[in-house]
């Protein structure tokens, strides 16, 4: 079946640093969503990808999906404590437009030191 | 709107008893899901329904059964609770349609002794 691979799986930085995740799939996906759960909370979607190349901004976050739809990755400018969390990437589950069930990677917990 | 709201929150069960986990959702949305999470394992699909008195399985559904009579409710039960249950229980719900993200209950912590 489908995997979603992410990389790291922890994250320690100073504050002001900038992180990056890195997220695979073994098939080409659709699009790809992007969540966050703060410690001791419950995951929050964060931002959508579909298109091949597309990026995307939030402030200091800076969403990208690769050209083969296959991979796409997450940088945070100048982490603040606020950012401290799992991330996880999720793409769709299955073939024939399947595109309401998602696979998650398992996720990268970044922390920073203050 | 309070959105997706599990109840309860924290339960302590003993191996082989049963529970209900409860799951509501305010957004009139068609699909809904159970997952859980455990330590460095992600979210896992545990069962998931794409409207009322419809329901399927997700990747790890043994052991759990689940129901929608309504559409706003989604109710995830375990017959005979084992130790390997212990997880946190996340609900989730979406519009109908390709790519809705998925917003997520605040969780159920079980601990099965």
């Amino acid at each position: 079946g489908q995997q979603v691979m992410q990389i790291p799986q922890y994250q320690h930085v100073q504050e002001g640093e900038d992180f990056t995740t890195y997220c695979n799939s073994s098939t080409t996906l659709s699009n790809i969503q992007w969540y966050k759960q703060r410690p001791g909370g419950h995951p929050v979607f964060l931002i959508q990808l579909v298109k091949s190349g597309e990026v995307k901004k939030q402030k200091r976050l800076t969403f990208q999906f690769g050209e083969a739809k296959k991979n796409s990755s997450l940088h945070i400018t100048a982490t603040q404590t606020t950012d401290v969390g799992t991330y996880f990437c999720a793409g769709p589950t299955g073939s024939g437009g399947s595109n309401y069930k998602l696979t998650f990677g398992k996720g990268t917990l970044l922390t920073v030191n203050p | 709107n309070a959105g997706v709201t599990q109840t309860p929150k924290f339960r302590v069960l003993k191996t082989g008893q049963s529970m209900t986990l409860l799951c509501a959702q305010d957004m009139n949305h068609e699909y809904m899901y159970w997952y859980r999470q455990d330590p460095g394992m992600g979210l896992r699909l545990i069962h998931y329904s794409v409207g009322e008195g419809t329901t399927a399985k997700g990747e790890v559904p043994d052991g759990y059964n689940v129901s929608r009579l309504k559409k706003q409710n989604f109710l995830l039960g375990l017959e005979s609770a084992a130790p390997s249950q212990t997880s946190v229980y996340f609900c989730a719900s979406s519009r109908q349609g390709d790519y809705q993200p998925q917003h997520f209950g605040d969780g159920t912590r079980l601990s099965i002794l």
